[in-house]
């Protein structure tokens, strides 16, 4: 069974400066897919940025990116000049040997002005 | 392209009532995700689709729970005789292969009173 773990329930950042998020996961497959979702207050879960486990080269989506650690089954997200919208929960999630997506429970991003 | 959309945004019924849901994916993507997200939480697995056949079911999936989706568009979810454990956000989502992002809906919430 996979199982993805973020051990930060909140994280905070001052507007234009960086944050990471942590997330470790588990998963006995050798082909699957990790994902970062932003879900903002009320609003619907949009992508974030993805990443093949496949590729060595880590992935990029403008000002946020991962690092992506294949042995150590670590997956964090780096958000650079962080900004209002930001605020959000951010949900790290796997998939692989399954259609289905698994969550971590999130956590909670909090931009200050 | 309008995106995932559900139906009602938002459901209160009472212990024992029957509801319904409905999520209509975006247009020509032949999987179709159902999840729930209790607060706190990250949305779980409940069952997925694609086209028209049923391929997997999470053991979340009570016999209380019944998901459909005739003819591989529109897909509704039914909940009978509602538990108060049932409160939850119910989110749907879509994708165009296994391997696709998976987009999502804005989610009915459900309150069993």
């Amino acid at each position: 069974a996979q199982t993805v773990t973020q051990s930060q329930p909140e994280m905070s950042v001052q507007e234009a400066e960086t944050v990471t998020l942590s997330c470790t996961y588990d998963t006995s497959e050798s082909d699957y897919y990790l994902f970062w979702y932003k879900q903002p207050p009320s609003r619907q879960m949009i992508l974030v940025i993805r990443q093949e486990a496949y590729k060595q080269q880590n992935a990029t989506e403008n000002r946020f990116s991962v690092n992506f650690q294949k042995a150590a089954k670590s997956f964090s997200l780096k958000i650079s000049d962080s900004q209002l919208g930001d605020a959000a929960m951010y949900f790290c999630a796997s998939q692989g040997g399954s259609e289905k997506l698994v969550f971590g429970k999130g956590t909670k991003l909090t931009v200050n002005p | 392209d309008t995106g995932v959309s559900q139906d009602p945004r938002h459901k209160i019924t009472k212990r024992g009532q029957n509801v319904t849901f409905r999520c209509d994916p975006i247009s020509e993507h032949n999987r179709l995700y159902w999840y729930r997200q209790t607060l706190g939480q990250g949305p779980e697995f409940l069952t997925y689709f694609q086209n028209e056949a049923q391929l997997e079911k999470s053991r979340l999936l009570s016999d209380r729970f019944s998901a459909e989706r005739p003819k591989g568009s529109f897909s509704t979810l039914e909940i009978q005789r509602t538990e108060q454990g049932d409160s939850a956000m119910y989110l749907c989502a879509s994708s165009i292969y296994s391997a696709d992002t998976q987009y999502f809906g804005p989610g009915t919430r459900l309150t069993v009173l």
